[in-house]
């Protein structure tokens, strides 16, 4: 069962226009929310995070937005070719054994044509 | 600065066959994770650890060992390899997973 959600597999945009991508979660546990991002053939590499309590976080052209019940964003403004690349939610919480994990989305492929 | 080195980057085994796989980070992160990533499939976590001597299962972790003796290293060990765990291995460190992992490059395994 998944506890991250990203129901959109992929999103095509044209270039300097607004990127959006979609995550959703089921466990109100959660307390840390962070996306990654992942060229092929390359390990993920951490983008941007938000904490449950916070309802925005900005750097630079992303923006997370946390304003929807179990529902957060990413925003990418303006959008660029170099930004084509899986895009992956993930969400952090505090287990039983005091102990914190990641539990990711399956990832949103972006595709940003010139 | 290296990061997060993942030793070796392709690796065909037979089935049956034991190995490790390396990870070493020099960022004297605490938190450390195996994930592997599979088409369709996402990451999934096999183990992790929050310190040296400290290890836990993470949602894969059937046929997988992993030892954690010091902060830097944290080598993942198939027992008997399988096809079934051909896959893309990622090693990552934290110095808490709230701040985000920086990953390794991983490492490519095909079991025949």
């Amino acid at each position: 069962d998944q506890q991250v959600k990203q129901n959109s597999p992929s999103l095509s945009v044209q270039e300097g226009r607004i990127s959006i991508l979609n995550c959703d979660y089921t466990n109100s546990m959660f307390d840390y929310f962070l996306w990654y991002k992942k060229y092929p053939a390359e390990g993920p590499t951490f983008l941007i995070s938000i904490s449950s309590i916070k309802d925005k976080n900005e750097d630079g052209r992303f923006t997370v937005l946390n304003k929807s019940a179990k529902h957060l964003s990413l925003h990418i403004v303006p959008s660029q070719p170099g930004d084509s690349a899986v895009y992956f939610c993930a969400a952090s919480a505090v287990n039983p054994g005091n102990n914190r994990k990641l539990i990711w989305g399956l990832g949103t492929s972006l595709a940003v044509n010139p | 600065n290296a990061g997060v080195t993942q030793t070796p980057k392709f690796q065909v085994l037979k089935t049956g066959q034991s190995m490790t796989l390396q990870c070493a980070q020099d960022m004297n992160h605490e938190y450390m994770s195996w994930y592997r990533q599979d088409p369709g499939m996402g990451l999934r976590l096999i183990h992790y650890s929050v310190g040296a001597g400290i290890t836990d299962q993470g949602e894969v972790p059937n046929g997988y060992n992993v030892s954690r003796s010091t902060t830097e290293d944290f080598p993942l060990r198939l027992l008997s390899a399988a096809p079934s765990q051909t896959s893309v291995y990622f090693c990552a460190s934290s110095r808490a997973p709230e701040y985000g992992y920086t990953f390794g490059s991983g490492t490519r395994l095909t079991v025949v």
